[in-house]
């Protein structure tokens, strides 16, 4: 089975602070998403990683960077959290882009970071 | 652009009654979709997906959407809802390969409720 995990469940932040959120995938997938939910929104993409390195902005990256040095982890920082960053975040990986087949548009989705900033 | 409209936030049936979350899709060509899944306090799992083969697609627990070109929908149906439904659901388009990678717009999500 193919297992994301996401470092931490919940997370309460200050203002300002730094945040760092990390994902790690274990099925050598090359496509990692971070997005994050907020009801009634549903998902929106953040920033997504089609191999090592490489990054693309998804469609909301304002006040969001990501890193990824190596192929099962892909890392959101949050430079100056904000009180409007208080969201669920969450991590997704899939196979390199097909137009078909069984894994056509399948994303596996880690379990989901809860962050508060206060 | 691709987009999805749920069409209801929320929907509440009683255990034993079908079910049907309605979805709306908008498409600039023929399109994969997708229904997701989340159970409280658990991951995204993918219920079923439509990508140009038979119209109407199986998933798992019972679930099937019909995809209708006509109309440009995509609905789920369930003939009999199971307390173990109760979840969020959402309805999902492929936007297409970009840079290798293959991104989802996901719709508002419909809140399922199951009662006795």
């Amino acid at each position: 089975d193919v297992k994301v995990t996401q470092s931490s469940r919940y997370l309460v932040k200050r203002t300002g602070e730094k945040v760092f959120l990390e994902c790690v995938q274990d099925m050598d997938h090359e496509n990692m998403f971070w997005y994050r939910q907020d009801p009634g929104l549903g998902l929106r993409l953040i920033y997504f990683s089609y191999d090592v390195k490489m990054k693309e902005k998804g469609d909301i990256p304002e006040g969001y960077s990501v890193s990824r040095e190596k192929k099962e982890r892909f890392s959101l920082i949050l430079e100056s959290a904000s009180t409007n960053q208080t969201s669920m975040y969450l991590c997704a990986s899939s196979p390199l882009g097909v137009t078909s087949g069984s894994t056509h548009g399948t994303q596996y989705f880690g379990p989901g970071t809860r962050l508060l900033v206060l | 652009a691709q987009s999805v409209t749920q069409l209801d936030s929320h929907v509440s049936v009683s255990e034993g009654t079908p079910v049907l979350l309605r979805c709306n899709y908008s498409s600039s060509y023929s399109p994969s979709l997708f229904w997701y899944v989340q159970h409280p306090n658990k991951g995204l799992q993918l219920l079923l997906k439509y990508t140009s083969a038979a119209t109407l697609v199986k998933g798992i627990n019972g679930f099937e959407a019909e995809f209708k070109k006509s109309e440009t929908s995509f609905h789920l149906t369930k003939p009999s809802a199971h307390m173990s439904d109760a979840a969020e659901y959402f309805c999902v388009v492929t936007r297409g390969l970009t840079g290798g990678g293959n991104k989802l717009t996901f719709g508002t999500g419909t809140q399922l409720k199951v009662e006795l």
